[in-house]
């Protein structure tokens, strides 16, 4: 079974650039969150779907930061402008809803440096 | 909104010796899931808990829920080199299949 496959790898811009990440979940899982990990401390959620509608997205910062799962498989996230403290890395992770399991596979990350 | 706690943020053992990471949360879980992430990787699932005073175990790991379903805790047997890494705890407060991770512990083994 093929992972979460997430691109690109690594991300260098410079502040008040714009950036976007993919993901592709692994196949069949209907729910897709991102995460930003700072170093040294967990994931923290930004938006999760369920299929291609957000369930929940109350950390996200929609001033800059933006997402979508068109037709309920790839995502993109977007940051627009990016601050310096954006700088982290991006975790993409799919679960497979099923009844009370609902592990989550994350993929390798995107890991962004903002200078 | 939720909070998950951990302790301690950093854990150094000699091989061999034992290791407890404990998770706290401000609210009552209707699960918990606990996560291992290496250095330079991603975090992989461990084990998922669901019922009070859950204990499940997974080779020299062992996982405890508590009674009130606010903490948890994961103790290592033994550490190995490949124990090396840092813990999550990750707590569902029962909306939305959503995970609130607390900060981890990073454990390192020296052989």
């Amino acid at each position: 079974e093929a992972g979460v496959a997430q691109s690109p790898r690594y991300k260098i811009i410079e502040k008040r650039q714009s950036v976007a990440f993919w993901c592709n979940p692994i196949s069949g899982h209907a729910t897709l969150y991102w995460y930003q990990q700072i170093l040294g401390q967990g994931p923290k959620l930004l938006i999760q779907f369920q299929n291609n509608g957000v369930v929940d997205d109350s950390q996200l910062p929609k001033d800059r930061f933006s997402a979508e799962r068109l037709k309920g498989v790839d995502s993109t996230l977007k940051i627009q402008p990016a601050k310096l403290e954006d700088s982290a890395v991006y975790l993409c992770a799919s679960s497979l809803v099923a009844d009370r399991r609902y592990e989550q596979y994350f993929g390798p990350g995107t890991r962004l440096t903002v200078t | 909104g939720q909070q998950v706690m951990q302790i301690p943020q950093y854990q150094h053992v000699q091989e061999g010796e034992d290791f407890t990471t404990y998770c706290n949360s401000s609210t009552t879980l209707s699960n918990i899931q606990w996560y291992k992430q290496r250095p330079g990787g991603h975090p992989v699932f461990l084990i998922q808990l669901v019922k009070s005073g859950e204990v499940k175990k997974q080779k020299r790991l062992t996982f405890q829920f508590g009674e009130a379903k606010k903490n948890s805790s994961l103790h290592i047997t033994a550490t190995q080199t490949t124990d090396v890494g840092t813990y999550f705890c990750a707590g569902d407060g029962g909306s939305n299949y959503k995970l609130t991770f607390g900060k981890g512990t990073l454990l390192t083994v020296n052989p």
